[in-house]
């Protein structure tokens, strides 16, 4: 168990709709990475967020936007659904700036399903 | 642009030993990482190279050459269980941490 909580496991919906995904971190760790991942492909980066400010964006579309909140979860939104958003989508989160050998620990993702 | 480049696919035989390579070019270097994925799993940390040289981790090594932007994952006495994704990362002088597309090892019995 890596104590990075992502919710929900499973997403299905419609093109064209809103979903929002959940990331609790690991206790103490102040870094949310969120990464997409589509069928035999990479970890794509999205976005960083560092003690509730963003730190750095990836390849993230502008239909997607998150935040990450005072008690540090995270929340991913994903509007006007298309169906190549269908992917598996991780947040991992990591220790304080300045460890920097501090691995990412990932949640177990949620895997969105567009129809 | 960034880019991190690795096999995508690997074959090898249970008992053997396995290199998987990976070259990478990004905006600073803060050291370089490892990561295994289960079909179906999320990625777990095996390891880190922040300087030159090698280091090992029971029946892993790995391995970095800063000057040649090259690292490598070595993998000993193969099991059936090492089967799955590998990926290297980097993390860039923002703070990202960019990973390779992954390469699936297979292991033949």
């Amino acid at each position: 168990d890596s104590g990075v909580t992502q919710t929900p496991k499973h997403l299905i919906t419609a093109t064209g709709q809103r979903v929002t995904l959940r990331c609790s971190p690991r206790s103490g760790d102040l870094s949310v990475y969120w990464y997409q991942q589509s069928l035999d492909q990479g970890l794509q980066f999205l976005i960083q967020y560092y003690n509730g400010e963003e730190r750095a964006k990836g390849n993230i579309l502008e239909r997607f936007s998150a935040q990450q909140f005072p008690d540090l979860h995270s929340e991913l939104n994903l509007s006007s659904l298309e169906l190549g958003d269908s992917a598996l989508y991780f947040c991992a989160s990591s220790a304080p700036l300045g460890v920097q050998n501090s691995p990412l620990h990932f949640g177990n993702g949620t895997r969105l399903t567009v129809t | 642009g960034q880019s991190l480049e690795q096999p995508s696919e690997v074959t090898a035989v249970e008992g053997a030993i396995v290199q998987i390579n990976c070259t990478y070019q990004t905006s600073g270097f803060y050291g370089l990482s490892w990561y295994q994925q289960h079909d179906g799993g999320a990625p777990t940390f095996l390891s880190y190279n922040a300087l030159d040289g090698l280091e090992e981790t029971g029946r892993f090594s790995s391995f970095l050459s800063r000057s040649d932007s090259y690292g490598y994952l070595l993998l000993q006495e193969l099991q059936m269980k090492d089967s799955a994704s590998y990926f290297c990362a980097v993390r860039d002088q923002d703070d990202k941490i960019i990973f390779g597309k992954g390469t699936r090892l297979h292991i033949l019995p």
